[in-house]
Parts: structure tokens; sequence; C-alpha cells
């Protein structure tokens, strides 16, 4: 089945410098990566998600890219702030006649420093 | 708000007890997910329902059990508790769209469960 590693497991950037988080997954039949950010004891949020017929997507400080061919994507935060402290969660995803079948990655603990 | 609920926020009880815990999902969103979390962890994936069938397994012990109903509401129950069985517990809902390829997956606010 789908395997995803994660890397690192903790992350520390002063604040305005950028971060990123990287993933790699086994499965070539992914098609589908989203991002969730969760802060302490709340639910996991989706921040972006990029699909396998792209190779890179943005939202203003955020970026995504994917590499099919290396089966890796990342995320990218840029002119990081304080509020962007949480643990991140990468998953990689498979279409099925159900929907999507979700693996996720351990996390990476962001921590920004004023 | 994404649109999940959850009930009950949090839940402590004893060992050996049983538990039920309950997630409603987005106004037409047929599959449902639960996961674990416990502490400083990731989520664990445990079972998914689409429809009110099961569709995908993960790591889910068999003292577990879950089912979804024709409302399309889902529940977890959880017996013969242990105290390692104290966790976030996350139910998650996804839609499936004929002709859709990607689906969002979206969660819930969570269940605190603490076993004493």
């Amino acid at each position: 089945g789908e395997n995803v590693e994660q890397h690192p497991s903790t992350l520390s950037v002063q604040e305005g410098d950028s971060a990123v988080i990287k993933c790699t997954y086994s499965d070539s039949a992914s098609n589908y990566f989203p991002w969730y950010k969760q802060e302490l004891g709340k639910r996991p949020q989706l921040i972006i998600d990029i699909r396998s017929n792209v190779g890179e997507k943005k939202d203003q400080r955020i970026a995504v890219t994917l590499n099919k061919t290396a089966k890796h994507f990342s995320l990218h935060i840029t002119e990081t702030q304080p509020e962007d402290s949480a643990v991140y969660f990468c998953a990689a995803s498979i279409s099925t006649d159900y929907g999507q079948n979700f693996v996720f990655g351990p996390g990476t603990r962001l921590s920004v420093l004023p | 708000d994404s649109g999940v609920t959850q009930t009950p926020k949090h839940l402590i009880t004893a060992t050996g007890q049983r538990v039920t815990l309950r997630c409603s999902p987005r106004s037409g969103d047929l599959s449902v997910y639960w996961y674990q979390q416990s502490l400083d962890q990731g989520l664990q994936f445990l079972i998914q329902y689409y429809n009110g069938e099961e569709r995908a397994k993960g790591n889910i012990l068999e003292r577990f059990s879950a089912q979804q109903f024709p409302d399309l509401h889902s529940e977890l129950n959880l017996s013969s508790l242990e105290l390692g069985d104290s966790a976030l517990y996350f139910c998650a809902s996804s839609v499936k769209s004929a002709g859709e390829t990607y689906n969002e997956q979206f969660f819930g606010p969570g269940t605190r469960l603490t076993v004493l």
C-alpha cells in the first residue's frame, strides 16, 4: 500500500524567513496531494492541495510543488509569521469508486520565532 | 467551520468501558473517515464508509467498530477501553461526485477521549 514520508519532523525559522517541508510517496497511482495545518487541540485544516496533472500551485504565501517522476511534493511558506506555527501534515491520495483513500505523513512541527 | 460535526467534544471514562462517538458529515458528502490521533502523534486512519458501506479499513482494533446510517451520519464504537485508547478521534467527510476525480476531505472538530 501507499507509504508517505515527511521531513523534517521539526522546523524552526525566524519570522520573515521561508519554510520548506518535503514529502515522498510510494504509490505512483496517487493523484491528489493535500496539505493540512493543525493547531494545538484543533482540527486539521486544508490549506492547499495539488492534483497530479499540475506541477505547481500557489496561494498567497503558500505554494506546493509536485514531482511525479521522483514521487515527491513540497510545501513552501514564504514570509513566515508567528501564526504559521503549527503541525503540518501532507497526504497522498488515490481515487477509487468510493472517493479518495488518504495516507498521511507523520507531520512537521513548524515554529516561527519572532 | 468545516460543516462536519462531532459529538461529544470530550469524553472521560474508565478502563473496560464502552463508548460511542458520533459524526455528521457535511451536507451532500457520502464518505466518512475516522482517524485516531494520540498525543503528539500523526493521524492514524481507522476506517472509511461510503453511502452506508464499509469501503476501506486501516489499523482499526477488533475492539473498535463503526457504521454509517441511512442519513449518512456515522458512529464509532470503542469497547473494552484501555488507557492507550486515550486520544483525539477525528471524523472527516468527502463527497464522491459522478465524474469528479479529486475529492477534498474536511475534518470535524474531534472528540477527545480520556480513559482513566
